[in-house]
């Protein structure tokens, strides 16, 4: 089935830029996914990617794809304290487009 | 309107209590998900209604009930919870159940606690 995984913490400092890495296995996956998650809250939908894309940048948020290898990296800029939350990739594949496959969630801290 | 409401925020009952779980949208999507969250895991899917009918259960025990009373509104009935139960219960919705782009919209969700 499929697997999404990434690594569960990366801390940062005020100001620098964040890296959160994500690799899948489902070869057929269409869309991929950034939802972050501030503690007791939902998930929110940050930005998504079509597998036919390699980049694309949405203000301090840069999304890069390497399809062949099925990583994905969501880049942050200019890292500010209000960032430290849950960050989970997610794909969704023309098989299943109902449901999304959640990797473990990064949990983003910003030091100030 | 871009938002899902949930309610109630933070609900706690008995094992042999009945409550429900409300869920509301009014983008006019026809894909609602229940989700069930424990504390720094993922979101695992528990129930798809697609066009207000069932479409996926992901071998829910029966002590979970979803029901949809039409395109905006989804609850979630508990009865005979167990207090493994206890989670962040998270409601979304999506605007095409049968394609790619599968954008879900999550609520804020409700905070379960089962004594």
């Amino acid at each position: 089935g499929e697997d999404v995984e990434q690594s569960l913490f990366l801390s940062v400092r005020e100001g620098d830029s964040s890296v959160i890495n994500c690799t899948y296995t489902d070869s057929s996956s269409t869309y991929l996914y950034w939802y972050k998650q501030e503690p007791g809250a939902g998930l929110q939908l940050l930005t998504y990617i079509f597998s036919n894309m390699d980049m694309k940048q949405d203000q301090r948020l840069t999304v890069l794809l390497n399809k062949k290898d099925k990583h994905l990296s969501l880049r942050i800029a200019d890292t500010q304290t209000g960032d430290s939350a849950i960050y989970f990739c997610a794909e969704s594949s023309s098989g299943s487009a109902r449901q999304l496959t959640f990797g473990s969630g990064t949990q983003l801290t910003v030091l100030p | 309107d871009t938002e899902v409401t949930q309610t109630p925020k933070h609900l706690v009952m008995g094992m042999t209590n009945k409550k429900s779980l409300k869920c509301e949208q009014h983008m006019g999507h026809r894909a609602m998900y229940w989700y069930k969250q424990k504390a720094k895991k993922p979101p695992e899917l528990m129930f798809v209604y697609s066009y207000e009918k069932l479409s996926i259960n992901e071998s829910v025990p029966s002590r979970f009930s979803p029901e949809c009373p039409n395109s905006s509104l989804l609850n979630l009935h508990l009865h005979a919870l167990q207090p493994e139960d206890s989670a962040l219960y998270l409601c979304a919705s999506s605007q095409v159940p049968l394609a790619g782009g599968n954008e879900q919209f999550f609520g804020p969700g409700t905070r379960l606690t089962v004594l």
